[in-house]
């Protein structure tokens, strides 16, 4: 079975600009949730998806946005992108939303210049 | 507010000892818990949950203890093998399905 996708693996972008993530869950599993973990820091909730429609969202500016797929695949889209928006972005998908593991990708490592 | 802090932001044990990693929680609501290894380069690896109606639980070479009283989980690996290297994150369920990460543990194992 495969796990939890996420592309690209690495981004270089510069302030200013406006980057999409994406992730595809394990199948079967249609809740998705976004995490930021900058260098140093714990993993930092972004966004819950669930059923096509954003369910919860952390403490972060309207320009982290993002939406799901009928095939519950889901896009983390970032807008007008500064120097502290350079992180590690996990995307991690679920069988029964928080109360069953969150399997994670392996991340798409953003560094913004 | 919610979070989920470590005591100890590294660990360094000989292969073969047991490592104990210890986190506390300050979200008394808090029903579900999970611990997580996290190698470099890679995204999170579930190793382990608890949820608050148990204190103890145990997989291979793993367990994890929870006591609601002082708000305290850990998880204790056994054996410890270089493998075992790793950050190690503990996370609770605070509420609309959202986990809360601490900021982790390094565990070093010397051969």
């Amino acid at each position: 079975e495969a796990g939890v996708t996420q592309s690209p693996t690495h981004l270089i972008k510069t302030r200013g600009q406006q980057v999409t993530l994406r992730c595809s869950p394990i199948s079967g599993h249609t809740s998705v949730y976004w995490y930021q973990q900058a260098l140093g820091l714990g993993l930092q909730f972004l966004l819950w998806y669930d059923e096509g429609e954003e369910r919860n969202r952390g403490n972060f500016p309207p320009r982290f946005s993002g939406r799901q797929f009928p095939n519950y695949s889901s896009e983390l889209n970032v807008n007008a992108l500064e120097l502290e928006d350079s992180a590690l972005y996990l995307c991690a998908s679920s069988l029964d939303g928080g109360n069953s593991p969150l399997h994670f990708g392996n991340g798409t490592r953003l560094t913004v210049t | 507010g919610e979070s989920v802090g470590l005591h100890l932001p590294t660990l360094s044990v000989q292969e073969g000892d047991n490592s104990i990693i210890n986190c506390a929680y300050s979200n008394s609501a808090s029903d579900y818990f999970i611990w997580y290894k996290q190698e470099s380069g890679k995204g999170p690896q579930f190793i382990i949950d608890i949820r608050s109606n148990m204190d103890k639980r145990q997989g291979q070479r793993v367990t994890v203890l929870l006591n609601k009283t002082v708000k305290h989980l850990s998880l204790q690996i056994a054996a410890t093998q270089p493998g075992d290297s790793a950050v190690y994150f503990c996370a609770e369920n605070a509420g609309f399905q959202k986990l809360v990460f601490g900021t982790g543990t390094r565990l070093l194992v010397s051969p």
